[in-house]
């Protein structure tokens, strides 16, 4: 059955770096999502991507915050500066349409 | 304000035992309502779909319920097993496209 697949499963960093969450959606989909979950609370919309742009951002996808689908398969999430308060889960999804999500396994992402 | 409100926050249950999550809504217009499965550390999964016209729909030992008019659906869960051990997210999906997610239900089944 196809899934999407996100890498790293967990990354551990120090503020201020760089750090890029790589996600491959399920190959016909078309809209791509990046959320995150911090612990024990609710999942959390960042952006979402389609035709090759930006569809729709919250307020969390501030300027530290891109995203790139710079080839046919995968989905970039880049956090420029990492803080602390990033220190969460990274789930990518993907649709066909504005159906359902279908998400991966996700991303921890720890900010020492 | 959040737009889609979760009860009980968590709950513990007896194995074979049923139980029922609660998820109001604020969201208009109304798409349609999701309920998810996220197994600890996973990512969400889709059990079922609720759409305007529909009061009730199964997937196996779950069972959803959406009353549009009251903007309440629930989730019932029949003899349950170890494995649905999980948090179970209402996400909420309005006329924009834009989808709401509730906190989630945190549920314990113990043997």
């Amino acid at each position: 059955e196809p899934e999407v697949t996100q890498t790293p499963s967990h990354q551990v960093t120090q503020m201020g770096q760089e750090v890029i969450l790589r996600c491959v959606p399920i190959s016909n989909h078309l809209y791509f999502y990046w959320y995150r979950q911090i612990l024990g609370q609710k999942v959390e919309f960042l952006v979402s991507f389609y035709n090759n742009e930006i569809s729709e951002k919250s307020e969390i996808f501030d300027d530290q915050f891109s995203v790139e689908r710079p080839d046919g398969s995968n989905f970039t999430l880049k956090i420029r500066s990492t803080k602390l308060e990033d220190s969460a889960m990274y789930f990518c999804a993907s649709s066909t349409d504005t159906g359902e999500l279908f998400f991966g396994e996700g991303s921890r992402l720890t900010v020492l | 304000k959040n737009q889609v409100e979760q009860s009980p926050q968590s709950l513990i249950i007896l194995e074979g035992k049923n139980c029922t999550l609660q998820c109001n809504y604020t969201v208009s217009p109304f798409s349609n309502l999701r309920w998810y499965k996220q197994d600890t550390g996973r990512g969400p999964v889709s059990l079922t779909i609720m759409t305007f016209s529909e009061n009730t729909k199964s997937n196996g030992r779950y069972t959803a319920t959406l009353d549009a008019d009251t903007k309440q659906s629930s989730l019932h869960i029949t003899a349950s097993q170890l494995s649905d051990s999980a948090s179970y997210i209402c996400v909420v999906r309005g006329g924009n496209n834009r989808l709401a997610f509730g906190k989630g239900n945190q549920v314990v089944v113990i043997p």
